[in-house]
C-alpha cells in the first residue's frame, strides 16, 4: 500500500514565525500535492509539484511556498506565518494514471494552529 | 462542474451492508464517478471508482445507474473502522491533476 507520511500531526507555531512541513511518499509517485482543510470550505489546493523541482500554484498559494529537491519528499512552507494559516493540512500524492482514473493517497494531516 | 448531491448522514450496524446513494443528474459523458472517504482525524482514503459498469473491489461495490444519474456505494459488510465521511465526486479528463472537489458528503454511523 502506499504511504503518505506527514511529519508532524499537530503544530503550534507563533505568528511571524517561519513553518516547515515536511510529507514523503514511498511509491516513486511524480505527482505531489498539499491542501489545506477548513470546515465548510472543503478541500483547498495550495501548490502541487510534477516532478523534482518543478512547482506549480494551486488555487490559494498566497503565504505559502514549497521544495521538491527529492522525488520522494515534498516540503510546504509558510514564510511568515498568520493566525488565518491555522488550518488542517494534507499532503498526497497521485497514482501515475490521466485525470478521469488519478488517484490519491493522502497523509494523516497536520493541525497547524499559529497564535 | 457536475454536481453531486449526497444524504447528510446515515446509520447502520455493525456487520450489515452499508448503501450510500449519489445523485448527480447533469453528469456528462466523460465524466468519472469516484469516492473517497475521510476516517475522523485522517486524511482522505480513496474508495473505488467508475464510468458506466459497477465496480468492485476489496473496500467497496460501486453500482451505476444505466442513465449515470446515480450511483451507489455499497460496504458489504459494515464495521466500526468504516465510520467516516464519504464523498462522492465527479472528475473529468479535463480536470487538473490532484483536483478534488469535496461536497459536504454523508457521515456514516456504525453502530455496534
Amino acid at each position: 500500500d502506499v504511504k503518505v507520511t506527514q511529519s508532524s500531526r499537530y503544530l503550534v507555531k507563533r505568528t511571524g514565525e517561519k513553518v516547515f512541513l515536511e510529507c514523503v511518499q514511498d511509491m516513486d509517485h511524480e505527482n505531489m500535492f498539499w491542501y489545506r482543510q477548513d470546515p465548510g470550505l472543503g478541500l483547498r489546493l495550495i501548490y502541487f509539484s510534477y516532478d523534482v523541482k518543478m512547482k506549480e500554484k494551486g488555487d490559494i498559494p498566497e503565504g505559502y511556498s514549497v521544495s521538491r529537491e527529492k522525488k520522494e519528499r515534498f516540503s510546504l512552507i509558510l514564510e511568515s506565518a498568520s493566525t488565518n494559516q491555522t488550518s488542517m493540512y494534507l499532503c498526497a500524492s497521485s497514482s501515475p494514471d490521466r485525470v478521469p482514473n488519478e488517484k490519491l493517497f493522502f497523509g494523516s494531516g497536520t493541525q497547524l494552529s499559529v497564535l | 462542474d457536475a454536481k453531486t448531491t449526497q444524504p447528510n448522514s446515515m446509520e447502520s450496524n455493525e456487520e450489515e451492508p452499508v448503501h450510500l446513494p449519489c445523485n448527480h443528474s447533469t453528469i456528462s459523458g466523460t465524466d468519472y464517478i469516484h469516492w473517497y472517504r475521510q476516517l475522523p482525524s485522517q486524511g482522505p482514503e480513496y474508495v473505488i471508482h467508475g464510468l458506466t459498469s459497477n465496480v468492485n473491489n476489496r473496500m467497496a461495490s460501486l453500482a451505476i445507474a444505466e442513465d449515470r444519474k446515480s450511483s451507489t456505494l455499497i460496504l458489504h459488510r459494515a464495521t466500526l473502522r468504516d465510520a467516516a465521511v464519504y464523498y462522492c465526486i465527479l472528475r473529468d479528463a479535463g480536470m487538473s491533476y490532484g483536483k478534488l472537489t469535496f461536497g459536504q458528503g454523508t457521515i456514516l454511523t456504525v453502530h455496534p
